[in-house]
């Protein structure tokens, strides 16, 4: 099955900053990439994602970057504000009837 | 207009009970999954059905019997809970087979004692 990790495993930035989280995978067939959103006591929430024949993609203060050869992608959240706090998923895919796997989820806090 | 809901949000039971999630989708995906998470914030699938047809049957304990009548609905049931059985259940679909982006339903809470 795919290896999925994430790191780091928690974030603690300062309102304003950057934030960066990686996702590293085993499967060379994955062509689908998001990222989730989970909100204290709330669901995941597809956030952004990015097919393989992209290499970035943004959506205002959020991007995702995807390195295929090294198979790894990574969410870029910047200007970050207190309600980004979150645990955060990637979920790579390779299509068909494969399970997806989720990364172990990086708790970031951004603090005021 | 939820897209994906679940029933009941809480559920507090007792070891040895048998109880029931009910899931239904109304944004007309074909693809339904359990995913179970853990304390640890882990999400692992458990089961995904695609147009009522099982495809996904992760090494799951045969107390748990998904059932799912039509495409739009996916239902739990849980039979002799077990103390390790408390977790958030979450129910999703996705459009495009398995892997797609996801919805996911707002979770059951459930607690064994």
């Amino acid at each position: 099955g795919e290896n999925v990790e994430q790191h780091p495993s928690t974030l603690s930035v300062q309102e304003g900053d950057s934030a960066v989280i990686k996702c590293t995978y085993s499967d060379s067939a994955s062509n689908y990439f998001p990222w989730y959103k989970q909100e204290l006591g709330k669901r995941p929430q597809l956030i952004i994602d990015i097919r393989s024949n992209v290499g970035e993609k943004k959506d205002q203060r959020i991007a995702v970057t995807l390195n295929k050869t090294a198979k790894h992608f990574s969410l870029h959240i910047t200007e970050t504000q207190p309600e980004d706090s979150a645990v955060y998923f990637c979920a790579p895919f390779s299509g068909g009837y494969q399970k997806v796997t989720f990364g172990t989820g990086t708790k970031l806090q951004v603090i005021p | 207009d939820t897209a994906v809901s679940q029933t009941p949000k809480y559920l507090v039971t007792q070891m040895g009970n048998d109880k029931s999630i009910k899931c239904e989708q109304n944004l007309g995906h074909d693809t339904m999954y359990w995913y179970k998470q853990d304390s640890k914030k882990f999400l692992k699938i458990m089961f995904s059905y695609n147009n009522k047809e099982l495809i996904i049957n992760e090494t799951v304990p045969n107390r748990f019997s998904p059932k799912s009548p039509d495409k739009a609905h996916l239902n739990l049931h849980i039979n002799s809970l077990e103390l390790g059985d408390s977790a958030v259940y979450f129910c999703a679909s996705s459009q495009e087979g398995l892997g797609g982006g996801y919805t996911f339903g707002s979770g059951t809470r459930l607690t064994v004692v």
